[in-house]
């Protein structure tokens, strides 16, 4: 199994700033991902955090909004930049690995308010 | 690119009746999830299935999985209103994890 450390767990933010979101998973896993579940939503994809070069960003989410950095195989970090409103979400970092058996794992999640 | 739909998106049961969620995916999957969510609340892990043909059950609830026909299903025995809750299904398939639009189950007496 994997144990994995999301933070923050919320944050209220200014529209125009950035915040970073953390996740630390306690092993070495292969596959994370960063989603965004919004009120009464599924899970959307914002993309796939690869180690050592650029995130696989989904349609609809870009680079420069979501800047993720993945150093190594156990932290990521997704940042939502120059937030407005309609960023106002919850956010989830998840990671599946061959070492964790079937399970996908998933982050407490961080609820961002924009206001 | 991976797809996944999931229907109906949403449900109101009688207690006592059975339905079934279907999931279907776009692409060959190496596993196939379930989960369950309540308002507010994180997901809670229901199924894995990984090969075709596999059928788990827990409780009330029954899952299986066609891959020939990239098809899933979950279900539901004899509702109860604990059952209430969103249920969603995840495909996971070349590196890519996408969820279903969920499905909103709610029983009533």
């Amino acid at each position: 199994s994997a144990v994995i450390s999301q933070k923050p767990s919320r944050d209220i933010c200014q529209r125009g700033t950035s915040l970073t979101i953390q996740c630390q998973v306690d092993s070495q896993v292969t596959m994370m991902f960063w989603y965004r579940q919004q009120p009464g939503q599924s899970l959307t994809l914002i993309a796939t955090a690869n180690q050592g070069s650029e995130a696989t960003y989904e349609s609809g989410f870009v680079i420069d909004k979501f800047p993720i950095s993945r150093p190594n195989l156990t932290f990521s970090t997704l940042t939502v930049s120059n937030m407005s409103p309609e960023d106002s979400s919850i956010y989830l970092c998840s990671v599946v690995g061959t070492g964790l058996g079937l399970e996908a794992f998933f982050g407490q999640g961080t609820r961002l308010t924009v206001v | 690119e991976l797809k996944v739909e999931q229907n109906p998106l949403f449900l109101s049961m009688q207690e006592g009746k059975n339905y079934t969620i279907y999931c279907n995916y776009s692409t060959t999957s190496d596993r196939l999830y379930w989960y369950r969510q309540d308002p507010g609340k994180s997901l809670e892990s229901l199924f894995v299935l990984l090969s075709n043909g596999a059928v788990k059950q827990e409780g009330r609830l029954m899952a299986s999985l066609d891959t020939k026909a990239r098809l899933s299903t979950l279900h539901i025995t004899a509702a109860v209103h604990d059952l209430s809750a969103t249920y969603f299904c995840a495909v996971l398939a070349n590196n890519d994890m996408r969820f279903g639009a969920g499905t909103r189950l709610t029983v009533k007496p």
